[in-house]
């Protein structure tokens, strides 16, 4: 079964316009670890924010934030006032404590297209 | 730039053909991880070494064989190819090898299996 939904295939935006990917996720253990990487047209996954099931509180870092509510299984992520260099495909993962070796779970990708 | 590394590149074979994907970890990193990013099934994760021992295994097929090295480099090979082989394979590395670890990927080997 799926543990992690990204419902939205594609998202276009105009840049300077906020996006906001949704990630849904299914866990039944209370440690976890929640990851956001980003997979620009080059192919390269890279890395851009964790968090762990401990901490609700919800961080802006430059241009992205993040929205993690246990209540609800979502771990929203927004790029602000987005520029063409986001364009990009974006992942959502889930990590579990019941696989404590780290294995990461990811959704099927949200492709997030900015055009100028 | 992550600090991982993957060679080659790029990789074009043949059905039946057997191939060796190589990746170096980050300096310091003890963990490799394997992936395949494929059209059907996404990002899969197929195995994991610590320090030379496997440590965690996922849907790898037995056509598909790892190990890692003294030196921590790892290597995948894939043996008697498909063309449903045909992907994006990627490993990541980590210090400790735990859920608490954040991977950093390298940049891929693309494998077309014509």
């Amino acid at each position: 079964a799926q543990k992690v939904t990204q419902a939205q295939t594609e998202i276009s935006v105009v840049e300077k316009e906020d996006v906001t990917l949704d990630c849904v996720y299914e866990t039944r253990d209370t440690t976890y670890y929640l990851f956001w990487y980003k997979q620009p047209p080059s192919g390269e996954l890279v890395f851009l924010i964790r968090r762990n099931s401990f901490d609700e509180q919800n961080e802006i870092s430059g241009r992205y934030s993040w929205n993690f509510q246990k209540s609800t299984s979502s771990f929203n992520f927004t790029i602000t006032a987005s520029q063409v260099v986001d364009s990009a495909v974006y992942f959502c993962a889930l990590s579990e404590a019941n696989d404590s070796w780290g294995k990461l779970q990811f959704g099927a990708g949200t492709q997030v297209v900015v055009t100028p | 730039d992550s600090g991982v590394t993957q060679t080659p590149k790029h990789l074009i074979t043949a059905t039946g053909q057997r191939v060796t994907l190589r990746c170096s970890p980050r300096s310091g990193d003890l963990s490799v991880y394997w992936y395949q990013q494929s059209l059907d099934q996404g990002l899969q994760f197929l195995i994991q070494y610590y320090n030379g021992e496997e440590r965690a295994k996922g849907n790898i097929l037995e056509r598909f064989s790892a190990q890692q090295f003294p030196d921590l480099h790892s290597e995948l090979n894939l043996s008697s190819l498909e063309l449903g082989d045909s992907a994006l394979y990627f490993c990541a590395s980590t210090r400790g090898g735990s859920l608490t670890d954040t991977q950093y990927f390298g940049p891929g080997t693309r494998l077309t299996v014509l």
